[in-house]
């Protein structure tokens, strides 16, 4: 069975600030991890993926994602926060065979002017 | 192009009574999975077709709940004898090839549902 993990459920930083939303992720075969995002009243957007590549992996608007095994750990970043990245944040596991998707619980992330 | 669409945005109905959801997904994908997400919690998966194929319905909390996919495209979610609970937002993603590991899916901008 596949599960995630992101650690806390808001996060709130300055503008031009490090953002930091966790994610840790419990799988018994070799995971694909991405990370979505989500703005009010739209559908989820990919922001970016780890498929056995690179473990540093970057997407779109600046943000990226390192995957650690031995921490299994997949944690998004972004160096410098702006506004418009205010939104919810889902981290997400699929992999062995199957074609679901597991979902984290989201994070929302607020940004302070 | 145009995006993953579904129909109704909003849906109100009475506790006891049938709906239907639909989804449209993006032209050509063959692979279409239904979501449920209930408020402060992220999707949770409910049914993945691979064509006109229910190839996983693992996530259908009971029989009441029933998806098709009969041309290959739209597809439609029932729900029947609606209870309070089935209420949140209900969503579909589709993707281009096999949906396999790792494939990015496209999501709709849900239906709400509120059972009274």
């Amino acid at each position: 069975a596949q599960s995630v993990t992101q650690l806390g459920s808001h996060v709130s930083v300055s503008e031009g600030a490090l953002v930091l939303l966790r994610c840790n992720y419990s799988s018994s075969v070799p995971p694909y991890l991405f990370w979505y995002v989500q703005y009010p009243n739209q559908g989820l957007q990919l922001l970016l993926k780890y498929t056995s590549a690179a473990t540093l992996v970057k997407g779109i608007n600046g943000f990226e994602a390192e995957f650690k095994k031995s921490e299994t750990s997949f944690h998004l970043t972004k160096p410098s926060a702006h506004m418009s990245d205010a939104a919810e944040y889902f981290c997400a596991v699929s992999g062995g065979g199957g074609f679901k998707t597991i979902f984290g619980a989201g994070t929302r992330l607020f940004v302070k002017a | 192009g145009a995006g993953v669409s579904q129909t109704p945005s909003n849906k109100v109905t009475e506790k006891g009574k049938y709906v239907e959801l639909r989804c449209d997904p993006i032209s050509g994908h063959t692979a279409l999975y239904w979501y449920r997400q209930s408020l402060g919690q992220g999707p949770e998966f409910l049914i993945y077709f691979q064509g006109t194929g229910a190839a996983d319905d693992s996530g259908l909390p009971n029989d009441r709940f029933f998806a098709v996919r009969p041309e290959g495209s739209v597809s439609t979610l029932k729900i029947q004898r609606t209870e309070r609970g089935d209420s949140a937002v209900y969503l579909c993603a589709s993707s281009p090839n096999s949906g396999g590991e790792g494939e990015t899916q496209y999501f709709g901008p849900g239906t709400r549902l509120l059972v009274l």
